[in-house]
């Protein structure tokens, strides 16, 4: 079935320098991929996302870049801060129906 | 506030009882989806609602179903509850136009005794 695989569990950044994530899919139909940010106690919030069409997309500190030849793609936050601590979701929507899978998540902390 | 919103916040019942939770959406948003977080793990898909009818669903039983109202409020009921069903049900909703975009609700946290 689809599966999205999401490293790592866990990451520790000192604040200023960049945090990368990184995601792989098993649908080679999938064409849309979000990223979404949860903090303690609240909903997933989504912070950007990118479709199969695009390679890379950047929203200030915030950059997506998708291979699907290699069904991967990453995050990647530069001069984190420390608000930017949070567990980070990717995901995937496959072509067939609405479904989006979800990895299992990243908890990123931002050391001072 | 998102505009999608859920009820109750929190919930406690006891194995073997039923349980519905409520979704209001935005006007406009006719897909509403479901999802269960467990614990330290990512959303799981449930099931999907498009214009009152599901059309896609997860690896979940029959004991899970779900209704969406032209409202643009949805529910989800749980029958014969389960030690394990308790976490986070969230929905998320998304206008025909935007035809990616979820917001999700800020979830019902199920607790089964």
């Amino acid at each position: 079935g689809e599966n999205v695989e999401q490293h790592p569990s866990t990451l520790s950044v000192q604040e200023g320098d960049s945090a990368v994530i990184k995601c792989t899919y098993s649908d080679s139909a999938s064409n849309y991929f979000p990223w979404y940010k949860q903090e303690l106690g609240k909903r997933p919030q989504l912070i950007i996302d990118i479709r199969s069409n695009v390679g890379e997309k950047k929203d200030q500190r915030i950059a997506v870049t998708l291979n699907k030849t290699a069904k991967h793609f990453s995050l990647h936050i530069t001069e984190t801060q420390p608000e930017d601590s949070a567990v980070y979701f990717c995901a995937a929507r496959g072509n067939r129906d609405d479904k989006i899978i979800f990895g299992k998540g990243t908890r990123l902390h931002i050391l001072p | 506030e998102t505009g999608v919103t859920q009820s109750p916040t929190h919930l406690i019942k006891t194995r073997g009882q039923q349980v519905t939770l409520r979704c209001s959406s935005q006007s406009g948003h006719n897909t509403v989806s479901w999802y269960q977080q467990a614990l330290g793990q990512g959303p799981q898909f449930i099931f999907q609602y498009y214009r009152e009818e599901e059309n896609g669903r997860g690896n979940f039983p029959p004991r899970f179903s779900g209704l969406q109202f032209p409202n643009y409020s949805s529910e989800l009921n749980v029958n014969a509850l389960e030690l394990d069903d308790s976490a986070l049900y969230l929905c998320a909703s998304r206008p025909p136009e935007a035809n990616y975009g979820y917001t999700f609700g800020s979830g019902t946290r199920l607790t089964v005794v």
